[in-house]
């Protein structure tokens, strides 16, 4: 079945970098969109970026661009979230996600989630 | 960016009970609207997607309808498992963006 393992979160100090990853199995990764989603308790589900299946295609919301960028190794079945200049409002639970295609749709399996904490 | 506003923010009910949701877009969207449930804890799980279907495993008690800007959202009889969150998602256009989430309560 369809697995997505999350790893890298932890707590950093505001302006630095941190890299997240998510290991995929059970499915033909490079077949498949991949999608960053995070929550925080105030503002909810945010779609953060989107890769699609071969990596030619890479989309932002607005309040990351230019500090994040979303990679994937297909070689590795893995997808990474580059988060550069980061924010106290960059506070989150960070899911990743397997698109249902090629990654124009959406997400529909999620991993477990990881937590970034950007505190002083 | 699409604006999705869903209501209520929370609900109490009991077992038993029909519950609707509803979920209003800021423009048509046609019929790209899912429905995702969230328990403490985990990650979202779709349970309906292009706004009526169920996903596979889903049960029936679950349903969606609408199209354009209006989206409901039914549970038929509410059981203890079902006490979640419940948000609504579109992806007519990038950036997907989703509804503020229903708290269901006992």
């Amino acid at each position: 079945q369809v697995q997505l393992v999350e790893s890298g979160g932890g707590v950093v100090q505001p302006g630095r970098s941190l890299r997240l990853s998510c290991a995929a199995s059970g499915f033909t990764f490079n077949n498949y969109g991949m999608h960053w989603v995070r929550q925080t308790p105030g503002k909810g589900l945010e779609w953060v970026a989107v890769i699609w299946f071969d990596g030619n295609n890479k989309y932002y919301t607005d309040s990351v661009k230019g500090r994040f960028t979303i990679s994937r190794d297909n070689s590795k079945n893995t997808s990474y979230l580059q988060m550069n200049s980061l924010r106290v409002d960059d506070t989150a639970v960070y899911y990743c996600a397997r698109d249902l295609s090629s990654g124009s749709y959406y997400p529909i399996h999620w991993g477990q989630g990881t937590l970034v904490t950007v505190s002083s | 960016d699409i604006q999705m506003t869903q209501s209520p923010s929370s609900l109490s009910a009991s077992v038993g009970d029909r519950v609707t949701i509803t979920c209003q877009a800021s423009q048509a969207i046609g019929h790209y609207l899912n429905w995702y449930q969230q328990k403490p804890g985990k990650a979202p799980k779709l349970l309906i997607y292009d706004a009526s279907n169920l996903e596979t495993g889903v049960p029936s008690r679950f349903s969606g309808s609408g199209s354009g800007t209006d989206f409901t959202f039914t549970i038929s009889s509410l059981q203890p498992e079902d006490f979640a969150t419940f948000y609504c998602q579109q992806y007519d256009d990038l950036p997907l963006t989703f509804g503020g989430g229903t708290k269901l309560e006992i």
